[in-house]
């Protein structure tokens, strides 16, 4: 069980073009998911909390309107990129909540790596 | 704010040989503590938590942890090493739930474990 998956797992785009990532939880229902950033041998960077029914919050530095979080259900939440740049070429993970009613864990999904040109 | 450290970028053990890991959290109230290993090109597969009782945890594929409270660290162990254990290792703690269901991880910067055979 607690299985996460990303669509896509690859994607490259041009510059100035928008890119949606899925996050699926694949065997639960996840009223919370995480949308992370990780760059090239560093940690990963919490972007924002997505919460199902609800706006998604924002860390501090990350650009609310260039990274738009949808979780319209309770297994799918999706970032779009709007306007990729190359310097937003990352690697993205999106994570889950689970079980529900315990002490939560969170179950990451296989990642997505965008490469803008 | 809460921390995690992780001392060591990278590890390296023979084969067979025992290893540690090493990671040190700071936290407002008790911890939450975790333990993900991520493979190359993937998302992060959870090994390991603590979240309350023994102070020695077992987790995934013959791994073990060891809370100490006094110092603060929270250190990954295994008796035997194997060449598939190589991989990028993250400690991570979780704060405090300021609201029901909507947490944060804080990850530490990874520490890269190579196996030598």
């Amino acid at each position: 069980g607690a299985v996460v998956s990303q669509h896509p797992s690859r994607v490259i785009c041009k510059s100035g073009t928008s890119v949606k990532i899925e996050c699926r939880s694949l065997d639960f229902q996840a009223t919370t998911m995480f949308w992370y950033r990780q760059f090239p041998k560093q940690s990963l960077m919490l972007m924002a909390t997505s919460n199902e029914g609800s706006k998604a919050t924002y860390e501090q530095g990350v650009e609310k309107d260039k990274f738009l979080i949808n979780h319209a259900s309770l297994t799918l939440s999706t970032l779009t990129v709007t306007s990729a740049h190359p310097e937003d070429s990352s690697f993205y993970i999106c994570s889950a909540l689970y079980p529900p009613g315990q002490v939560y864990e969170q179950y990451f999904g296989p990642g997505t790596r965008l490469t803008v040109t | 704010a809460q921390s995690v450290a992780q001392p060591e970028d990278q590890v390296k053990v023979a084969e067979g040989n025992p290893l540690t890991v090493k990671c040190t959290y700071s936290v407002s109230g008790n911890p939450y503590l975790f333990w993900y290993v991520q493979y190359p090109n993937r998302g992060l597969q959870f090994l390991l938590k603590y979240i309350t009782g023994d102070n020695l945890v077992k987790g995934s594929y013959g791994f073990e942890a060891e809370f100490n409270k006094s110092q603060t660290s929270f250190h990954l162990k295994k008796p035997s090493a194997l060449v598939s254990d190589s991989a990028l290792y993250f400690c991570a703690v979780r704060g405090y739930l300021s609201n029901f269901g909507n947490e944060k991880l804080t990850f530490g910067t990874g520490t890269r474990l190579t196996i030598i055979p």
